[in-house]
């Protein structure tokens, strides 16, 4: 079993639709979870960070947090072309080591 | 968020010869650094890890004569790739974690796109 499994993909939603990226974890002593964006052929950017159990809100992101089902989600909402990009889900277990997932490709139809 | 700059951007070599990249941390003091490499369509994968000071800590599998890291202050790391081959151009992104509010958050830098003729 990965260490955080997200689906590949590709995710496709029409422009203005919420697009809602998943990702599960194993190691049950996790503390922190982050969303990253990565635009093909950049690096990664940090979008967004969540520490406690529940829903987080930024702007059209919105990331929630089920610790004791071992999950953690990225909704965008009112989804745009420019939020077409592979998405990465990574959590600190232990050994303080971030872990990444593989990543969900996201299409978003003009 | 923090700032991470990377150089160069992009380099083409040829095989055999070394390669020197730079990452550093602009706006805060990196207690430990990431050196990443990417193939074409392909997930992150971790190199290495560099606390400051110390020697870094190699993924297994990465050869840690071939690939050297070296993380001589808070702001500043850097990887040499010594004889490089062909099969070694990748995208390599460098990644820093800082001190109190930014020791949690990994930021990124640009990457460096390394071709080796």
């Amino acid at each position: 079993q990965k260490e955080v499994e997200q689906n590949s993909g590709p995710l496709s939603v029409p422009e203005g639709a919420i697009a809602s990226l998943n990702c599960t974890y194993s190691d049950r002593g996790s503390q922190s979870f982050f969303w990253y964006r990565q635009y093909s052929g950049k690096s990664p950017e940090l979008i967004m960070s969540i520490y406690s159990n529940g829903d987080k809100e930024d702007g059209r992101f919105t990331a929630q947090l089920n610790k004791a089902s071992q999950y953690v989600s990225l909704l965008i909402r009112d989804s745009q072309p420019s939020d077409s990009a592979t998405y990465l889900c990574a959590v600190i277990g232990g050994g303080f080591k971030t872990i990444f997932g593989a990543g969900t490709r996201l299409f978003v139809k003009a | 968020g923090a700032v991470v700059s990377q150089h160069p951007s992009w380099v083409i070599c040829k095989s055999g010869t070394s390669v020197k990249i730079e990452c550093r941390s602009l706006d805060f003091q990196a207690t430990t650094m990431f050196w990443y490499r990417q193939f074409p369509k392909q997930s992150l994968m971790l190199m290495a890890t560099s606390n400051e000071g110390s020697k870094a800590t190699y993924e297994q599998g990465v050869e840690k004569d071939k690939f050297l890291i070296n993380h001589a202050s808070l702001t500043l790391s850097t990887l040499t790739v010594t004889s490089a081959h062909p099969e070694d151009s990748s995208f390599y992104i460098c990644s820093a974690r800082g001190q109190g509010a930014f020791s949690y958050e990994q930021y990124f830098g640009p990457g460096t796109r390394l071709t080796v003729t």
